[in-house]
């Protein structure tokens, strides 16, 4: 099973220019979740889906931030226009909320590390 | 609302030492708690997780936590530290054992001494 995979691993891009991340989760997995990291912090959460639907975004900014995820399955995050202080790590991580899981089943992919510049 | 709250942004052990890493928590429900790592330039990888069973909870690499309600806490141990945990560890909490919001701490930076 190849995990929740992220790409592009790295991105540097100039302020006022757009962005976009891309997730594809586990298979099965119908929760995905979008987490913002900081350095030297915790993540925290920007937006989590059920299926295709967005249930919580309440910390998701809407003025430059958007996400979809079509078909319920891989999702893009994409933030427009990028400013300095986007600059951080944005993980997804998917979990499924059905039967059992020996692992709690929620799984963090590697991560797309940002930089503006 | 639920937190957490990490003593400590940094501990250093030497290999062979007691790792003791801090977690306390704030939950007006029953929580569920996790101990995560992440090594650096990767994701996070889940260690351990209590999950209102025993409050003794062994994990992954030979860590285990203990949960205590009266203290609330959920202190993170490991009898003899080796070189290879050095990382970055994060406490969190959630409502539910899957499908919810994950809390996390703002991390502690475990480094080992040869």
């Amino acid at each position: 099973e190849a995990g929740v995979v992220q790409s592009p691993r790295y991105k540097i891009i100039e302020k006022k220019q757009p962005v976009a991340f891309w997730c594809n989760p586990i298979s099965g997995h119908n929760t995905l979740y979008w987490y913002l990291q900081n350095l030297g912090q915790g993540p925290e959460l920007l937006i989590r889906y059920e299926n295709e639907e967005a249930v919580d975004d309440s910390q998701l900014p809407k003025d430059r931030f958007s996400a979809e995820r079509l078909k319920g399955v891989d999702s893009t995050l994409k933030i427009q226009p990028a400013e300095l202080g986007d600059s951080a790590v944005y993980l997804c991580a998917s979990s499924s909320n059905t039967g059992t899981d020996s692992n709690y089943g929620y799984t963090f992919g590697s991560g797309t590390r940002l930089t503006v510049v | 609302a639920q937190s957490v709250t990490q003593l400590g942004s940094h501990v250093s052990v030497s290999e062979g030492a007691l790792v003791l890493l801090r977690c306390n928590y704030s939950s007006s429900v029953p929580p569920y708690l996790f101990w995560y790592v992440q090594y650096p330039n990767q994701g996070l990888q889940l260690l351990l997780k209590y999950t209102s069973a025993a409050t003794l909870v062994k994990g992954i690499n030979g860590f285990e936590a203990e949960f205590k309600k009266s203290e609330t806490s959920f202190h993170l141990t490991k009898p003899s530290a080796h070189m290879s945990d050095a990382a970055e560890y994060f406490c969190a909490v959630s409502r539910y054992s899957s499908a919810s919001k994950i809390i996390f701490g703002s991390g502690t930076r475990l480094s080992i001494r040869p």
